[in-house]
């Protein structure tokens, strides 16, 4: 089973700053098949960029998401007030089995 | 507008068994690839299910056989089969679709499942 591991587990950052979150696969991961979703307190998740760095419909271009083979990154350029929330990188894998990272957490500092 | 909507949640007991529903609209859920998602009470996400759109189903091996994802083309809904629950099991029961197996564009607001006695 490849395991996702999310860096850090909370990121404190102001309005305005760069933010950038790291997932790490235990083993090669297709980039077609690693996704990210953005979670907020009491709602589903939406998905965010998908095939490593193309963004899902309706996503602002702040969003954006980069990576190959095991390390991918997910990188909002100006962070606004709505972005504080939990973000998720997910594979699919040819098994096929789907894993989540376990989260960061992006707070406001 | 592409709409999912979760039902069957509540209180059962250890040992016990609970059907999940999820109604699609706005798209056929027989075209697309249908996931279950749970999250326990302040996890993470852990995927629990898939179904092909051709009718293949997959499931997460830590469910050891205990679940079942089917579909109703008629009623255009997906359902999640849950036996021998535990506290363990005891999550946010999300249904999410996607025009590809490896990512999910839609997501439902969840249904609550709490195994306890």
């Amino acid at each position: 089973e490849t395991v996702l591991t999310q860096s850090p587990g909370t990121l404190s950052l102001s309005p305005g700053e760069r933010a950038t979150l790291s997932c790490r696969t235990s083993q090669s991961v297709s980039s077609s098949f690693l996704a990210w979703y953005q979670q907020k307190l009491g709602q589903a998740p939406r998905l965010l960029i998908s095939g490593a760095s193309s963004r899902a419909t309706g996503i602002p271009d702040r969003f954006s998401g980069s990576g190959s083979g095991t390390d991918f990154t997910l990188t909002i350029s100006r962070l606004e007030p709505e972005d504080f929330a939990v973000y998720y990188c997910q594979q699919y894998d040819s098994s096929p089995k789907i894993t989540f990272g376990q989260g960061t957490r992006l707070e406001i500092k | 507008e592409v709409q999912l909507v979760e039902s069957g949640g509540g209180l059962v007991q250890p040992g016990g068994s609970l059907r999940l529903s999820c109604a699609a609209s706005g798209f056929t859920v027989s075209n697309s690839y249908m996931n279950w998602v749970r999250q326990a009470p302040g996890k993470g996400l852990e995927w629990v299910a898939l179904l092909y759109s051709g009718g293949t189903t997959y499931y997460a091996d830590s469910l050891k056989g205990r679940f079942t994802i089917s579909r109703d083309t008629s009623m255009n809904t997906v359902y999640l089969q849950m036996n021998s629950l535990t506290t363990a099991d005891t999550a946010v029961y999300f249904c999410a679709s996607g025009a590809t197996r490896y990512r999910s564009e839609y997501w439902g607001q969840g249904t609550l499942v709490t195994v306890s006695s």
